[in-house]
């Protein structure tokens, strides 16, 4: 079974630049979270989608962060403009019911 | 409000000896109990879980107990292996939660040959 895969790995960017990120699940996983994990601290969770509906978005900074899931399968997070406090692990899971969480390797963000 | 604590930032065992984790939380709706083990530059995978009706479950050398009263949980790792050096994280969840993961600040272990 192949895993989460998340693109790119590394990105390095300026503030006030955008950047999206990209996650595709396992598949036939419903469920697809958005995880921001900040140097010495646990995952965050930004947002949970179940198919192509959010679930929960209350954690998810709304005027900078953006996320979407088409078609219930691939999903992209998007920040605009970034700063220098989004410098973290962006870490991509889903599941299926009654299952646990598979994490992708995450995109590590970099805002100089 | 953390509500999952990891009070230990480190730890480090001679190989072949107890490693024992130790995490807090104070969500009493927590029924359900995991604990993650993170290589750098590689997500989380799933090492162990309990639920909220048992106070122990075992996997091979891994181990996790469960106080409810004292709303503490622990991994144990017996025998230590150089191969368990990373960092392991405590989460816990609920069912009125969508199964939302709440995770600690993480354990860096180190094993030492």
């Amino acid at each position: 079974e192949a895993g989460v895969a998340q693109s790119p790995r590394y990105k390095i960017i300026e503030k006030r630049q955008s950047v999206a990120f990209w996650c595709n699940p396992i598949s036939g996983h419903a469920t697809l979270y958005w995880y921001q994990q900040i140097l010495g601290q646990g995952p965050k969770l930004l947002i949970q989608f179940q198919n192509n509906g959010v679930v929960d978005d209350s954690q998810l900074p709304k005027d900078r962060f953006s996320a979407e899931r088409l078609k219930g399968v691939d999903s992209t997070l998007k920040i605009q403009p970034a700063k220098l406090e989004d410098s973290a692990v962006y870490l991509c899971a889903s599941r299926v019911e009654g299952y646990g969480y598979t994490f992708g390797s995450g995109t590590r963000l970099t805002v100089v | 409000d953390q509500q999952v604590k990891q009070n230990s930032p480190s730890l480090s065992v001679q190989e072949g000896r107890i490693s024992i984790l130790n995490c807090d939380y104070t969500n009493s709706m927590f029924d359900y109990f995991l604990w993650y083990k993170k290589y750098p530059a590689e997500g989380p995978t799933f090492l162990i879980s309990i639920s909220s009706i048992k106070d122990k479950n075992e996997d091979g050398r891994f181990t996790v107990f469960l106080n409810k009263s004292a709303k503490h949980l622990s991994l144990h790792i017996v025998p230590s292996q150089p191969g368990d050096s990373a960092v392991y994280f405590c989460a816990a969840s609920s069912s009125g939660s969508a199964r939302q993961l709440t995770f600690g600040s993480g354990t860096q272990l180190t094993v030492l040959p």
